[in-house]
């Protein structure tokens, strides 16, 4: 039973199309994560919510736009998908927003390609 | 502008030896610092952590040092096996917020 999981584990769409990744998580845990690991290779922070509310929130485009239902789920949806968008889209989720003490546990990735 | 660097993208040792891996970090503001281990096809996985307050931290096989005047990271893990063979990632925060800030990995292969 997967502890944090998304969907689709590989998502291919054209430019400009709209595209919604969607991750749960069945750990009880507060706080939920998207990064994006870009063509270099870091792993970088794009959003936070906790307890469905948003507390992190990088400098992301407003293409990118995440949405909390419940402390479970955090999905994101991209509009107008460009082709800079192509990258792995990790989520994850952790007891609560502190890092000290907090592992973070991850899904296994969407790899997203913009053709 | 990386505020957490690690140099090596890569390391190749043979079975049985040490393996150590660095990662260098810019902001001393920092205070709770993460190993994460990552295979093909999955999620990056909690390794070990430590916070400033130490300068080693030990679980089993593997030992994380800091060195806090060098803003230097690194994972000693004695001795290496072939199942070690993945990415891993350095992992940097503040204990008063909710950000980490990951390195950009480096592939570790355990040769039999």
């Amino acid at each position: 039973d997967t502890a944090v999981s998304q969907t689709p584990k590989y998502l291919v769409t054209q430019m400009g199309n709209d595209k919604s990744i969607k991750c749960e998580q069945n750990l009880g845990h507060d706080t939920m994560y998207w990064y994006k690991q870009d063509s270099k290779k870091f792993l970088k922070i794009m959003f936070s919510y906790n307890n469905k509310e948003l507390i992190i929130n990088e400098t992301v485009p407003n293409r990118f736009s995440p949405k909390s239902p419940d402390k479970a789920h955090l999905n994101l949806h991209i509009n107008s998908l460009e082709l800079g968008d192509s990258a792995v889209y990790f989520c994850a989720s952790s007891q609560d927003r502190w890092v000290a003490k907090n592992i973070q546990y991850f899904g296994a990735g969407t790899r997203l390609s913009v053709l | 502008d990386q505020q957490v660097k690690q140099n090596s993208p890569s390391l190749s040792v043979q079975e049985g030896r040490i393996s150590i891996l660095n990662c260098d970090y810019t902001n001393s503001m920092f205070d709770y610092f993460l190993w994460y281990k990552k295979y093909p096809a999955e999620g990056p996985t909690f390794l070990i952590s430590i916070s400033s307050i130490k300068d080693k931290n030990e679980d089993g096989r593997f030992t994380v040092f800091l060195n806090k005047s060098a803003k230097h990271l690194s994972l000693h893990i004695v001795p290496s096996q072939p199942g070690d063979s993945a990415v891993y990632f350095c992992a940097v925060g503040s204990s008063n917020t909710g950000k980490l800030i990951f390195g950009q990995g480096t592939t570790l292969q355990v040769k039999p």
